[in-house]
């Protein structure tokens, strides 16, 4: 059972470039979050999603940014019209159900870089 | 809102010391509590998970505590090798399916 797997693991964008992170749960896991780690700072919050839903996206700054999980393929992290203060690791999780004891896991990060 | 705090920042021991890392959290009404391990410039690796009714959990050489009453967990781990040289970080998830995460102990563990 393959673990959660992003790519690309690097990308380097010019500043107003769009940005696309991809995100493949764990075989059997419906339940997709993703964070984001700037340099020096704790993972944050940005978004959670269950298949074709968008259930919390409280974290995720209001423009620019956006998250899908299609019925089929992997879920996509978009960010347009990228700027420098978007540099950043963003790691994305999963996990099979949202009960008490249940444990996320996580992929090895997209490192975003903005020149 | 969950604050999580990791101290120290960062710890330096010779190999073969025992290593304590501290998380503190503002909320313990918590539904559980992960450690993770996290190398440069990679993923995060789960090491141990609490459950809120559970006071410690054990892996090899790691122990990890649990004191929800006074918001702090510890994780210990023996004997420290080089190979443990890392950042470890805690998170903690309330009600919801959210982690909050705190800055993270950098170890460097001295040959």
């Amino acid at each position: 059972n393959a673990g959660v797997m992003q790519n690309p693991r690097h990308l380097v964008r010019r500043r107003g470039q769009e940005a696309r992170l991809r995100c493949s749960p764990m075989k059997g896991h419906s339940h997709v979050y993703w964070y984001r780690q700037l340099p020096e700072e704790g993972l944050k919050f940005m978004v959670y999603l269950q298949k074709e839903n968008i259930i919390d996206e409280s974290g995720m700054p209001k423009e620019r940014f956006s998250a899908e999980f299609p019925k089929e393929g992997p879920s996509i992290l978009r960010i347009q019209q990228v700027v420098r203060g978007d540099s950043a690791a963003y790691f994305c999780a999963s996990s099979p159900s949202t009960g008490e004891n249940t444990e996320a896991f996580f992929g090895q990060g997209t490192r975003l870089t903005v020149v | 809102k969950q604050e999580v705090t990791q101290i120290p920042a960062a710890l330096s021991v010779p190999e073969g010391e025992n290593l304590v890392l501290n998380c503190s959290f503002t909320d313990s009404a918590i539904y559980n509590l992960q450690w993770f391990r996290q190398d440069p410039g990679k993923g995060l690796t789960s090491l141990l998970l609490i459950q809120s009714s559970q006071r410690e959990q054990t892996s090899g050489r790691l122990n990890a505590s649990l004191d929800k009453s006074s918001g702090r967990s510890t994780l210990y781990i023996a004997a420290s090798q080089p190979g443990d040289s890392a950042t470890y970080l805690c998170a903690v998830r309330k009600g919801d399916y959210k982690l909050s995460f705190g800055a993270g102990t950098t170890v460097t563990v001295r040959a």
